[in-house]
Parts: structure tokens; sequence; C-alpha cells
């Protein structure tokens, strides 16, 4: 199947700066990648859908100048939090989905985020 | 919009069958689909069902859906110590996103 690969898996940063994660889609060009938060022990909470070309369309609760996302190429979407706050810790997935016949979707490894 | 409900809990005797219970909303979705979680890792698909199919099996992993009630399963043969993650299940929406089930952690005891 299609890989997607997420950088950094994991990452530690202080309070007050900002943290750019990478979402790839390595053997498949991705219009749209999607971006999920996962609290512990629960399920994924969709925060943002990336598009090629143009804005990201954010869920409602999710503030935009918080979480920058950029999709700069069919195989790049970034995600940055900036100035991040402890409540910011977290596990952050992005997927992206080949939009033929099945319309899979692929996730990339995760990043844990720690803010301290 | 979607709302997928699972059960959150499951314990099982490796070799036994365990069986994952899942409930969606969206009568339109085209595919329903199974993912693997491991502690710390993102999603792995396991396994898919196209809408108008009643069953799907994939070597041990068998897929019941059942439209008229929106009800789907996932049941595991032979569980090994290996299958031990959280199962989520996901519908995709007309709107091109999917919606997860809130997770089943699967426990397999040896």
């Amino acid at each position: 199947g299609a890989v997607v690969s997420q950088h950094p898996s994991r990452v530690i940063c202080k309070s007050g700066t900002s943290v750019k994660i990478e979402c790839r889609s390595l053997d498949f060009q991705a219009t749209t990648m999607f971006w999920y938060r996962q609290f512990p022990k629960q399920s994924l909470m969709l925060m943002a859908t990336s598009n090629e070309g143009s804005k990201a369309t954010y869920e409602q609760g999710v503030e935009k100048d918080k979480f920058l996302i950029n999709h700069a190429s069919l195989t790049l979407s970034t995600l940055t939090v900036t100035s991040a706050h402890p409540e910011d810790s977290s596990f952050y997935i992005c997927s992206a989905r080949v939009i033929q016949g099945l319309a899979e979707a692929f996730f990339g490894q995760g990043t844990r985020l720690t803010v301290v | 919009g979607e709302d997928v409900e699972q059960s959150l809990f499951l314990s099982v005797r490796e070799g036994d069958s365990s069986v994952i219970n899942c409930t969606y909303t969206d009568s339109s979705s085209t595919y329903l689909y199974w993912y693997k979680q491991e502690p710390g890792a993102g999603l792995q698909l396991l396994t898919y069902i196209f809408s108008n199919m009643d069953m799907k099996q994939d070597q041990r992993l068998t897929v019941l859906l059942n439209k008229k009630d929106k009800h789907l399963s996932l049941r595991i043969a032979d569980t090994q110590t290996g299958d031990s993650a959280i199962y989520f299940c996901a519908e995709a929406g007309g709107n091109n996103r999917l919606a997860f089930g809130k997770g089943n952690q699967v426990v397999v005891i040896p």
C-alpha cells in the first residue's frame, strides 16, 4: 500500500516555542491530507483538511492561527503548532487518501508532542 | 453528519476469537473500514468492506455488515498476542472525510 511518512515521531519543546510537523506521501500524490489529534485513550479528532495549493479547512473549535497548515506540494503538508503550551501536548497524526476506488486512507506514524 | 460508536475494552485469551462491534449513522457511506493502532503508532488499515457487501473474510479477519441496523463487526480468529491493540472502525462520509469510532482496546492474554 501507499506510504505516508510523518516527521518527527517525537518532539519535546519549551512553552512558547513553535513546532513544525511534516507529513509526506512517499509514493503517491495527495491533493488532500488530513490532520488529526489524539488524546490518550481517545479516538482521533479531525483538526483540519489540508488542500494542496489552497487554504486549509479547519474544524469547528480549532484555532487556525494556532495550528498553521501549509500544503505546498502534492506530497507534503506541514502542521505548525505556534506558541505551544502544555495543553497542546498530544499525539498528532496525518493521513492522506487516495481518492480513487477504495479511497483508502493511509496514516503517518504520528508525532508525540510534549510541551514543557 | 457521521457518528460512529464503539465499545471500549475487550480481553481475550490467545487462540480464542474476538469480536469488536461498531455502529454508524451515515447510510450513504460507500466504504467502511477497520484500522488497528498499536501503542505510540499511527493507524494501519486492516480491512474494509464495500457497502453493498454483507460479509468479507480476509485470512483471520471476518467483517460483517448489517446495513439495515448500520452495524459493523470485526471478528479476529485465533487471536494472537500481536493482535493486542486499539481497533477503530471508520466510515467515509460524503464530505470525503473519515469518521472514526472511539476505538476498542483489545488485550490478548497469553
